[in-house]
């Protein structure tokens, strides 16, 4: 079935610095969704990349899609401890298919 | 609008007992996902509803049954809890496959 990896599993960086995290899918995506989990908290939905290539933006936060719909990356700029969380990548494949596949989480950390 | 709520929060279990989690939305979704969620795991599909009326089985079904009787309710049941059922438990709604998950705030279930 299909499979969304995501790396790396932990980030733990200095307030002010960047963090990147990639997705890859065994599988091409029709879309790929990105969640933000606060320690305690449930997970949020962040944006959604639908297009080949894709780059969308949300203040700090920069989001790409593949070329080929099978990976996507989630880059943060100048980290704040509000940033602090676990983020999900979550792909749907093509074709009929009722199901987010959700890769396994990176839990970052920011030291003030 | 209260969006997508759980209920209980907590909950303690001794091996062998039932349960029934229940998860209630308002945002008219006419797909809901039950997830559990495990350190180091990510998010794992249990069971999820593509309308009223309707279950499939998602990753990991075994040992949990789902009814959804009416649109907004979707209910978790475990009908002999084991010890590798503690878990935190999400529920989710969503307008359809590929469009946003809206989670609930999750129940900690700690079976003993």
């Amino acid at each position: 079935g299909q499979q969304v990896m995501q790396i790396p599993q932990y980030q733990h960086v200095q307030e002010g610095e960047d963090f990147t995290t990639y997705c890859n899918s065994s599988t091409t995506l029709s879309n790929i969704q990105w969640y933000k989990q606060r320690p305690g908290g449930h997970p949020v939905f962040l944006i959604q990349l639908v297009k080949s290539g894709e780059v969308k933006k949300q203040k700090r936060l920069t989001f790409q899609f593949g070329e080929a719909k099978k990976n996507s990356s989630l880059h943060i700029t100048a980290t704040q401890t509000t940033d602090v969380g676990t983020y999900f990548c979550a792909g749907i494949g093509g074709g009929s298919n009722y199901k987010l596949t959700f890769g396994k989480g990176t839990l970052l950390t920011v030291n003030p | 609008n209260a969006g997508v709520t759980q209920t209980p929060k907590f909950r303690v279990l001794k091996t062998g007992q039932s349960m029934t989690l229940l998860c209630a939305q308002d945002m008219n979704h006419e797909y809901m996902y039950w997830y559990r969620q495990d350190p180091g795991m990510g998010l794992r599909l249990i069971h999820y509803s593509v309308g009223e009326g309707t279950t499939a089985k998602g990753e990991v079904p075994d040992g949990y049954n789902v009814s959804r009787l009416k649109k907004q309710n979707f209910l978790l049941g475990l009908e002999s809890a084991a010890p590798s059922q503690t878990s935190v438990y999400f529920c989710a709604g969503g307008a359809g496959a590929g469009y946003t998950q809206y989670f609930g705030p999750g129940t900690r279930l700690t079976v003993l």
